[in-house]
């Protein structure tokens, strides 16, 4: 069976760091993009961030792009999502998401870890 | 960057009745090699992640129940339940995986 699992959210101050972790568990990790996907309480779902299977090339929204960094590590079955400079519209929840980015629709998805960046 | 957008926003349908959601991308998300659409669709209940039900912007996720449809081409979507039962109360998003992921603002379905 197919299991994501985020961990590593919390509360963090403006201008803080947090790192996300997502255990894989279930499939060949090292044979799948995985994303990050955020969603602010009560609002749509807004991609974060992605690394593509074929060439392990990263990708970034625009509103996170410096900020955030994506890596894996395939020996660990485990995807990360390093956030730096943090700011209150960063607030919500994140998802990690089995697909690839250009390639493929998210077809696993984990129950996502909160957020939430307040002084 | 590809734009998705949805519409309507939000629509109360009775139960047995047929729901439509439409969804918009700003550009083509058809890949002329192998003539397919990047286009998923999701269903999200309160509490839960998204739940994919249908990609390639028509083929029905295992397990889906057959109520639910995907239609479309090129940059004009549509997700169709044919009869809506209580269970389907939700919010749906398409997305596009063409280029990179977005997502449509999401439509609310309820029960009228």
């Amino acid at each position: 069976e197919v299991q994501l699992v985020e961990s590593g959210g919390g509360l963090v101050q403006p201008g803080g760091s947090l790192r996300l972790s997502c255990a894989a568990s279930g499939f060949t990790f090292s044979s799948y993009g995985m994303n990050w996907v955020r969603q602010v309480s009560g609002k749509g779902l807004e991609w974060v961030s992605g690394v593509r299977i074929s060439d392990g090339r990263t990708f970034y929204a625009d509103s996170v792009k410096g900020r955030f960094t994506i890596s894996r590590d395939n020996s660990k079955n485990a995807l990360y999502l390093q956030m730096d400079s943090l700011r209150a519209d960063d607030t919500a929840v994140y998802y990690c998401a089995r697909g690839g980015v250009g390639a493929t629709w998210g077809d696993y998805w984990g129950r996502g870890t909160l957020v939430t960046v307040s002084s | 960057d590809i734009v998705m957008t949805q519409s309507p926003d939000s629509l109360a349908v009775s139960l047995g009745e047929r729901a439509t959601i439409n969804c918009q991308s700003s550009r083509s998300v058809l890949h002329s090699p192998n003539n397919k659409n990047y286009l998923a669709w999701y269903q999200q209940k309160p509490g839960q992640p998204p739940k994919v039900l249908v990609y390639w912007a028509s083929t029905r996720e295992s397990g889906v129940p057959d109520r639910f449809s995907g239609s479309g081409s090129g940059t004009d979507f549509t997700l169709t339940i044919s009869s809506l039962q209580a269970e389907d109360v939700a919010v749906y998003y398409c997305q596009q995986y063409y280029n990179l992921w977005s997502f449509g603002q999401g439509t609310k379905v309820e029960i009228k």
